[in-house]
């Protein structure tokens, strides 16, 4: 079985400002973890995504996310935020017993305000 | 125009009728997924295939019907639309199994059923 838990619905920052999304999951097997971002009316796109390599992960637009197993972390940072990071991003897990079925987490609309 | 699409993009019916949602796929990826996305629960896997004639049921399949007769296509049909059917619905692709393998997304169809 697995899970994700997504710690905030929402979070607004100013530009220029630090962006952290907070991201936990559970798994009963090793998981790999990934960010998908969605702008308005758009399809999901590929953010960056952990497959047990570097803990550390970089992605694109600047963004990055840390994979911590003692804390069943994945949460997503971005050093500073501009207007166009304006979305809704997912946390999602997949597990090596579930093949490639993904678990999605609730989503977290991050708000970029001037 | 390579990738995956979606038709249509927006689409409203009635309670009873019988609606086709269309996904097609220009990369020859074996596995194909259809999501429903809806407040609140993030995205939830309706059915997926494995390949040709291979499909199979994901979290929530009651009221849908899949076929995937081609690689490419893998259309998915409400028989008797509900008003709980009222979603966005993403259609996904993947070239390969492994829970560590990207999902690619098309840009979704807005259903609202009256």
């Amino acid at each position: 079985a697995q899970s994700v838990t997504q710690l905030d619905s929402h979070v607004s920052v100013s530009e220029g400002t630090p962006v952290l999304l907070r991201c936990n999951y559970s798994s009963s097997y090793s998981p790999s973890l990934f960010w998908y971002v969605q702008h308005p009316n758009k399809g999901l796109q590929l953010l960056l995504k952990y497959t047990s390599a570097a803990t550390l992960v970089k992605g694109i637009n600047g963004f990055e996310a840390e994979f911590k197993k003692s804390e069943t972390s994945f949460h997503l940072t971005k050093p500073s935020a501009h207007m166009s990071d304006a979305a809704e991003y997912f946390c999602v897990v997949s597990g090596a017993g579930g093949g490639n079925k993904l678990t999605f987490g609730t989503g977290t609309q991050l708000k970029v305000e001037l | 125009d390579a990738g995956i699409t979606q038709s249509p993009r927006y689409k409203i019916t009635e309670t009873g009728r019988q609606v086709t949602l269309m996904c097609h796929q220009t990369w020859s990826h074996s596995y194909m997924f259809w999501y429903r996305q809806d407040l609140g629960h993030g995205l939830r896997l309706i059915y997926y295939s494995a390949a040709a004639d291979i499909t199979d049921k994901g979290e929530v399949p009651d009221g849908y019907v899949v076929s995937r007769s081609k690689t490419e296509n893998f259309p998915l049909t409400l028989e008797s639309a509900t008003r709980s059917q009222t979603s966005v619905y993403f259609c996904a692709s993947s070239p390969l199994q492994g829970y560590t393998d990207t999902q690619y997304f098309g840009p979704g169809t807005r259903l609202t059923v009256l």
